[in-house]
């Protein structure tokens, strides 16, 4: 099975633009869930969505948005970008809710200049 | 959330095997201990979860105290591709919905040829 995939890998934005990341999970895999990782924050928890709802939300401001379409393919959306916003964005996919397991793709490095 | 304490970092030899520690003290009845490790320029990757008896799988073993208060990831022969990033993260599984994953500093391997 391929594991998840992510486009873009790499994105170089300005301030005040939007950018759109994807995420595919696995084949057969119903929950996604998006996460932003900075040197000085680590690893935060954005979103998951699972049946094209979205059904957990982290701190973030509005300005993060997200969706899953029903093939379980998910796309992330940030408007208005900060500088504080350049981060490596990484999407997981689990099987269902309540799965023990989450598989995470590569992530995007997304940089806001 | 209930949080973990990890130490920020730990040095190994090669074929040696590693002793990883977590502490968390206020877990609750209902939280699984579950490790990821994140090797450089890579997204986490699940490495073995439990809940209250010690588990073994290929990759590692994970020993959990009687009052569940702390474990003990071991990596039975460490290799260089095993120098990583290492989270110990406790996560709820409840009524069928999706726990988040709280990731918190996690402890850096460096595993020495």
């Amino acid at each position: 099975k391929a594991g998840v995939t992510q486009t873009p890998r790499y994105l170089i934005k300005t301030r005040g633009q939007q950018v759109t990341l994807s995420c595919s999970p696995i084949s057969g895999h119903r929950s996604v869930s998006w996460y932003q990782q900075t040197p000085g924050q680590g690893l935060q928890f954005l979103f998951e969505y699972f049946s094209e709802t979205q059904r957990n939300k982290g701190n973030f401001p509005g300005r993060f948005s997200g969706r899953q379409f029903s093939n379980s393919r998910s796309e992330m959306n940030v408007s208005t970008l900060e500088l504080g916003d350049s981060a490596l964005y990484l999407c997981a996919s689990s099987m269902d809710r309540g799965s023990d397991t989450q598989y995470f793709g590569p992530g995007t490095r997304l940089t806001v200049l | 959330d209930a949080k973990t304490t990890q130490p920020n970092s730990m040095e190994s030899n090669e074929e040696e095997p590693v002793h990883l520690p977590c502490n968390h003290s206020t877990i609750s009845g209902t939280d699984y201990i579950h490790w990821y490790r994140q090797l450089p320029s890579q997204g986490p990757e699940y490495v073995i979860h439990g809940l209250t008896s010690n588990v073994n799988n290929r990759m590692a073993s994970l020993a959990i105290a009687e009052d569940r208060k702390s474990s003990t990831l071991i990596l039975h022969r460490a290799t260089l591709r095993d120098a990583a990033v290492y989270y110990c993260i406790l996560m709820t599984i409840y009524g069928g919905s999706q726990g988040n994953l709280i990731f918190g500093k996690g402890t850096k391997l460096s595993v020495k040829p």
